[in-house]
């Protein structure tokens, strides 16, 4: 059965540095989807991507972030600055359409900013 | 935004008993979703419901959401140890998901 992976499965990372998490998306999907989830919190939408552009951030989805599907296969997630703050579950996920049909997600990548 | 609020938020129950978990939404519901979670894990899709009044079932966990698409309930029946973890409602808003807080969920052997 197809999967969304992800890599790292953690990444530990020194306040300031820049961190790229990979996502590699259900093959056929077109629609694709971060999330992170601070621990003990719920599970935050960050940012959508369609087509080669962001389709909606959210609040949390700011300057430091961004999205890039170098290849036809991989979808990553860039934090520039990382903060304290930033540690944290991501989430990639994807789907086959944009609205009320399944979001396949990936295990997710730990975060840890020191 | 959409809020979602999620009741109870913790619930541990004795293997072979049945339990609900609600979701209320502040906005009407066009596309709710139920996800679980196990610690440390992604999201395992469970189900999805559109229609007021839809029912949805799924071996023995049974979903629906309610005529007025507000609200949404999920029942599991004779729970296992197997269906511990963390249960999530979500909510379709043009394409991306908000999320619940969740329900964790103890099934005691």
């Amino acid at each position: 059965e197809p999967e969304v992976t992800q890599t790292p499965s953690h990444q530990v990372t020194q306040m300031g540095q820049e961190v790229i998490l990979r996502c590699v998306p259900i093959s056929n999907h077109l629609y694709f989807y971060w999330y992170r989830q601070i621990l003990g919190q719920k599970v935050e939408f960050l940012v959508s991507f369609y087509n080669n552009e962001i389709s909606e951030k959210s609040e949390i989805f700011d300057d430091q972030f961004s999205v890039e599907r170098p290849d036809g296969s991989n979808f990553t997630l860039k934090i520039r600055s990382t903060k304290l703050e930033d540690s944290a579950m991501y989430f990639c996920a994807s789907s086959d359409s944009s609205s009320y049909n399944e979001q396949f997600f990936g295990p997710g990548t730990r975060l840890t900013v020191l | 935004s959409q809020e979602l609020e999620q009741s109870p938020q913790s619930l541990i129950v004795q293997e072979g008993k049945n339990l609900t978990i609600n979701c209320t939404s502040s906005k009407t519901l066009y596309g709710l979703y139920w996800y679980k979670q196990k610690y440390g894990e992604g999201l395992i899709f469970l189900m999805m419901l559109q229609k007021g009044g839809e029912e949805k079932s799924h071996e023995k966990i049974t979903a629906k959401l309610d005529e007025k698409k507000q609200q949404s309930s999920l029942h599991i029946t004779a729970s296992q140890p197997s269906h511990a973890g963390i249960y999530l409602c979500g909510a379709d808003r043009r394409g991306d998901m908000r999320f619940g807080a969740g329900t964790r969920l103890t099934v005691k052997p």
